[in-house]
């Protein structure tokens, strides 16, 4: 079955550069998406199509991708950014989806 | 606003079948473009796919639970509803529903998978016990 493969952890400092990975073998032909999940909250969307920003969320979240690796990058990470972040893809031939395994990111 | 609240038991037992219904309010489901989906998340795990229906009625499935899931809606009650069989303790888990939009190609084509969960519901969780 496909697989999203995400680190179990990230620490910052505030103020640094955050950089949360995924890597997926479907990747290079199909968009990542990136979801926030802080403790006790139903998961928000903060990247979509790879790049994209919802009009709501910070312009310090941006996403990119090459090859088999999607990339989140939280530039001057705040303590408020603190959570848990999950990569969303489908698998190419049959078109359904599936979550990383999470990274759970610590700003202090 | 786009609202959805998904409702159930709390409870069940173990081979019962699981009935969730997720109403929903100011879309349609009759419209070009737009699902319903459903996530879940076992106490301190990760998030897991489970199925989507999209406004054409085309259903899709996890792979590992397509024998036990089915996905249905009613347009005109604005719902959606999951059931899933065969009951387990691994199956305790927060449910989530979400509005669905896959990714339109601009052309009429839409690419059903690329799907981007833009609004959650509160999710509802559900204990499998005896």
């Amino acid at each position: 079955s496909y697989e999203l493969t995400q680190p179990p952890s990230v620490s910052v400092s505030p103020g640094q550069t955050a950089r949360i990975t995924c890597s997926g073998d479907a990747l290079p032909k199909q968009y990542a998406y990136w979801y926030q999940q802080k403790s006790g909250q139903a998961p928000v969307l903060v990247i979509y199509e790879d790049t994209k920003r919802p009009s709501d969320i910070p312009e310090r979240f941006s996403g990119s991708s090459s090859g088999t690796m999607a990339t989140l990058t939280i530039s001057g990470a705040q303590v408020e950014d603190e959570g848990d972040y999950y990569c969303y893809s489908s698998d190419s031939s049959d078109n359904h989806g599936v979550f990383g395994g999470g990274t759970k990111l610590t700003v202090l | 606003q786009i609202t959805l609240k998904e409702s159930g038991p709390s409870l069940v037992k173990p081979t019962q079948t699981l009935t969730l219904t997720c109403s929903f309010s100011e879309f349609s489901l009759n419209t070009s473009g737009v699902g319903v989906g459903w996530i879940r998340q076992p106490p301190g795990k990760a998030l897991d796919w489970l199925a989507v229906i999209y406004w054409d009625d085309d259903r899709r499935y996890s792979p590992s639970l397509t024998s036990r899931l089915t996905i249905t809606k009613d347009t005109s009650k604005n719902q959606v509803v999951l059931t899933m069989t065969n009951m387990d303790p691994v199956d305790t888990a927060t449910y989530y529903c979400v509005h669905t939009l896959p990714y339109y190609y601009g052309n009429g084509d839409y690419s059903k998978g690329d799907d981007t969960f833009d609004i959650w519901g509160q999710g509802t969780m559900v204990t499998v016990s005896s």
